[in-house]
């Protein structure tokens, strides 16, 4: 098992550019999520997704959109890209059983100029 | 909302002794868990230890242990015979049971805990 993936792990965009992060986990898992990571700060939830078709926003889902097609895969998308995008991004997933834990991706560092 | 509140940014303790390291949260839920994470300079984000709200006894891995005090709304964590692998940030997160807790983890700002060797 490769767990969740990341891909790219850092990456830098100018003011206005539109990027795609990519997040696939093999756990077989039905919730995953999004996190922004700030320097100096805890996780904040962006978006998450419940199962295949099915997302719905978290605590700073602005300026970001994602979309949930199959189990494997969580792509998170960023248009017109600003400065304040600036941060750590995190993917996680978990299976549905009240007690399991979530597990990471390695994050994707991304640097708005 | 539910909030999680670490009131320490850093912390010093010298090898092989002791620390704790402070947790607060608020919420409405009477149904819930707790977890520390610790993120070494990887970023790779590592479960230490869970607490389950409805169980009284506090959980324990190894040399990690918690203090859970549901009234108080505190969910401290203690870390015995600290090793020079013990350092990171580590994070408080809480994480409702209702729905499946499908709406994902609130965690706190973290703490830096510093070895001494």
């Amino acid at each position: 098992n490769a767990g969740v993936t990341q891909t790219p792990k850092f990456r830098i965009l100018k003011i206005g550019q539109s990027m795609t992060l990519q997040c696939a986990q093999d756990m077989n898992h039905n919730y995953m999520y999004w996190y922004r990571q700030d320097p100096g700060m805890g996780l904040k939830l962006i978006y998450y997704s419940v199962g295949a078709g099915i997302t719905d926003k978290g605590e700073v889902p602005n300026g970001y959109n994602v979309s949930r097609s199959t189990t494997e895969d969580f792509p998170l998308r960023l248009e017109l890209a600003a400065p304040s995008q600036t941060s750590v991004y995190f993917c996680a997933s978990r299976a549905t059983d009240y007690y399991n834990e979530q597990f990471f991706g390695p994050g994707t560092r991304l640097t708005v100029l | 909302a539910q909030t999680v509140t670490q009131s320490q940014p850093e912390m010093s303790v010298q090898e092989a002794e002791t620390v704790t390291l402070s947790c607060t949260y608020d919420t409405s839920e009477s149904d819930y868990y707790l977890f520390w994470y610790k993120q070494p300079p990887s970023r790779q984000m590592i479960l230490v230890i869970r607490q389950e709200a409805y169980k009284q006894q506090n959980a324990t891995e190894n040399r990690f242990s918690v203090n859970f005090q549901k009234a108080a709304k505190s969910f401290s964590l203690k870390i015995s015979d600290s090793q020079l692998g013990d350092a990171a940030m580590y994070f408080c997160a809480y994480r409702r049971r209702s729905g499946g807790g499908a709406d994902g983890l609130t965690f706190g700002k973290g703490t830096h805990l510093i070895i001494q060797p």
